[in-house]
């Protein structure tokens, strides 16, 4: 199956800090996807990137297609306690049929 | 719509044991997807329909594991017999044809099996 790496692998920032991530891909796809999963629930879409090169931000959250089509970045502006979770990057299919998920990067912010 | 609704939440059984999950996607979504998923694997793609139609399972561990879709608002994923390596979350999901880039998850069934 397809390898979608995330780095870093956890997190622990103060409240009010900015903070990056990012997935990097064996393969190319040509959308890029990012959830959040809060214990105890299932992944929620955060923000959808169709087009390489593209910046697409949702509130505090800025999100960024990679040029080669092979990674994705995710940034959070001015943390706060409830944004605590684990982050996925996804790609889907050249089909349009599967998602492939990261491994997660696993956010614990500090009040 | 209540979203993906998965049932149990929780689900505790012996080794040997069958288990049956169940899901019952977003009325009107035409893809549905089984994920598992761990610690050390992450999320991972199990089986999904289209139409009510197996269209890949690759991802299915072993004979053990069986899913099917009898119609376009229930869907099962069955592990017979159970083994302790068989503890994760699964996950059920399923996609809004008009809008594929997202799938709607349920909150997920947590097996432990002892």
């Amino acid at each position: 199956g397809q390898q979608l790496n995330q780095s870093p692998q956890s997190m622990f920032i103060q409240e009010g800090e900015d903070v990056s991530m990012n997935c990097t891909s064996s393969s190319i796809f040509n959308t890029w996807l990012w959830y959040k999963q809060e214990p105890g629930e299932g992944p929620v879409l955060l923000i959808a990137l169709y087009k390489a090169g593209e910046l697409t931000s949702n509130g505090r959250l800025t999100a960024q297609f990679g040029i080669t089509r092979k990674d994705s970045f995710l940034n959070i502006s001015a943390s706060i306690p409830s944004d605590v979770g684990i982050y996925f990057c996804a790609g889907l299919s050249n089909t349009g049929n599967q998602f492939y998920f990261g491994t997660g990067t696993s956010l614990t912010v500090i009040p | 719509d209540a979203g993906v609704i998965q049932s149990p939440r929780h689900e505790v059984t012996e080794m040997g044991q069958e288990v049956t999950l169940r899901c019952k996607p977003i009325s009107g979504h035409d893809y549905l997807f089984w994920y598992r998923q761990t610690m050390m694997r992450g999320l991972e793609l199990l089986i999904y329909f289209n139409n009510n139609v197996p269209i890949d399972d690759s991802g299915m561990p072993e004979d053990r594991f069986s899913a099917k879709m009898p119609n376009a608002s229930f869907s099962t994923l069955k592990i017979q017999p159970s083994e302790p390596r068989d503890s994760a979350v699964y996950f059920c999901a399923s996609r809004d044809p008009g809008r594929n880039t997202e799938a709607f998850f349920g909150q997920g069934t947590r097996l432990t099996v002892v």
